[in-house]
């Protein structure tokens, strides 16, 4: 089974200021690694996904993340944040198996100061 | 329109009722999922389908039902509803060839 920790609930940053958001994961097998966001009162939109190969991974918006498999961890970051980038986000993982289903964690809400 | 669409978008019932959600894809994708999302817990699947003859339990799948109609509808169902099952529901849907999930805008549930 895997299971998917966010550290941090909550991150407030400055408009333009660099951002990271953690995500750690357990899994006794390989796993994909998925970065969701939700707007406001919609659905969720993938941001960027691990897969194989490279481990650092760029997604839309300029966000990227980069996966640690020494360390069980894929933070996502951004050097520039802007006011639309406030959202909830969503670190997930599957066992890229048969139903693939998505485990996500607790969310970080970040939201972007003026 | 949306390629994952939810109905109702928002629903308040009294506990006891019996109440459907419902979602339909024009995706054509085979899989389907229902999760609930709650505050400070991430989304959670319920029950997920890979085609009208395959349904299956997720996590939380107790107070609930599903029955997927058609490739493209997939509905859940609470029997008696209860005030905790208030929350946020997803639709979601995937290609069996594809790793990206594609999630409808959810559906408010209160139960009073």
């Amino acid at each position: 089974a895997q299971s998917v920790t966010q550290l941090d609930s909550q991150v407030p940053v400055f408009e333009e200021a660099p951002v990271e958001l953690r995500c750690n994961y357990s899994s006794s097998v390989s796993v994909y690694l998925f970065w969701y966001v939700q707007y406001p009162n919609q659905g969720l939109q993938l941001l960027l996904k691990y897969l194989s190969g490279s481990t650092l991974v760029k997604g839309i918006n300029g966000f990227e993340a980069e996966f640690n498999k020494s360390q069980t961890s894929f933070h996502l970051r951004k050097p520039s944040v802007h006011i639309s980038d406030t959202a909830e986000y969503f670190c997930a993982v599957s066992d890229g198996q048969g139903a693939q289903k998505l485990v996500f964690g607790q969310g970080t809400r970040l939201t972007i100061n003026p | 329109d949306a390629d994952v669409t939810q109905t109702p978008r928002n629903r308040i019932t009294k506990t006891g009722k019996r109440i459907m959600l419902e979602c339909s894809q024009t995706k054509g994708h085979d899989r389907m999922y229902w999760y609930r999302q709650d505050p400070g817990l991430g989304l959670r699947l319920i029950y997920y389908s890979f085609d009208v003859k395959d349904i299956n339990k997720g996590e939380i799948s107790d107070g609930y039902s599903v029955s997927r109609q058609a490739q493209a509808k997939f509905s859940l169902s609470l029997e008696s509803a209860i005030p905790n099952q208030t929350a946020l529901y997803f639709c979601a849907t995937r290609d069996r060839g594809s790793t990206e999930a594609f999630f409808g805008q959810g559906t408010r549930l209160t139960v009073v």
